[in-house]
């Protein structure tokens, strides 16, 4: 089982501040890197896949930078607001081998906007 | 509407009585995929399917089958239900064979095994 590793776990931030969190993946056999909004009592939405050493993307206040070299991924998110608040959940697919379909959760990091 | 569709949302049964969970999505899709959530463990993938007839273990596939007969369809099936496969389940679907494309989700079935 590949080892996925999101940090921090969960963060408090006040309404207004920019945040961001880290998605550790394994550099080797790098296909795609997805990032997820999961919002209590709903399904998991897609925010980014990426694919590209160096790809950046952006959504609004959320973005993303992406180092398969280094194996890691951030989001960003500007001026929190309380409606940002969500588990947020990266998944890492590895091109190796019989893994090809595969795509690895981290445990993900509980976002709180305090208004 | 373009969805995943899973059934039933809610199910509580007892330890060895087999039920099957549907999943249907309307999109075309080609890759469809079971996980599970459980608290500090994240989503964890059961089995996968990069197209029609074809199916792959994911990484907790034990105690689980499925099968993909038909594009739309992907049902999980526990053969003989046990207290530890109580968790959150959800289907998702991607139009791709392949993960370079985002997953669709569908509501989540909260199934309870007594």
């Amino acid at each position: 089982i590949l080892n996925v590793e999101q940090s921090p776990q969960s963060l408090h931030v006040q309404e207004g501040d920019s945040t961001n969190f880290t998605c550790s993946f394994p550099s080797s056999n790098f296909y795609a890197l997805h990032w997820y909004r999961w919002e209590t009592a709903k399904s998991p939405e897609a925010l980014f896949v990426m694919t590209l050493n160096g790809d950046e993307k952006k959504k609004g206040r959320i973005s993303a930078t992406l180092n398969t070299k280094e194996g890691y991924s951030y989001l960003y998110i500007k001026g929190s607001q309380p409606e940002d608040s969500a588990t947020y959940l990266c998944a890492f697919n590895n091109a190796g081998g019989t893994s090809y379909g595969k795509l690895t959760f981290g445990q993900g990091t509980i976002l709180t906007v305090h208004p | 509407e373009a969805q995943v569709t899973q059934n039933p949302r809610y199910l509580i049964t007892v330890t060895g009585k087999k039920l099957t969970v549907t999943c249907s999505q309307n999109m075309n899709h080609e890759y469809m995929s079971w996980y599970r959530q459980d608290p500090g463990l994240g989503l964890r993938q059961i089995y996968y399917s990069m197209n029609v007839e074809v199916t792959d273990k994911g990484d907790v596939p034990e105690g689980y089958k499925v099968s993909r007969k038909e594009k739309r369809n992907f049902p999980l099936i526990l053969e003989s239900p046990s207290p530890n496969q109580t968790s959150l389940y959800f289907c998702a679907s991607s139009p791709a064979g392949s993960l370079d494309q985002p997953q669709h989700f569908g509501d989540g079935t909260r199934l309870s095994i007594l």
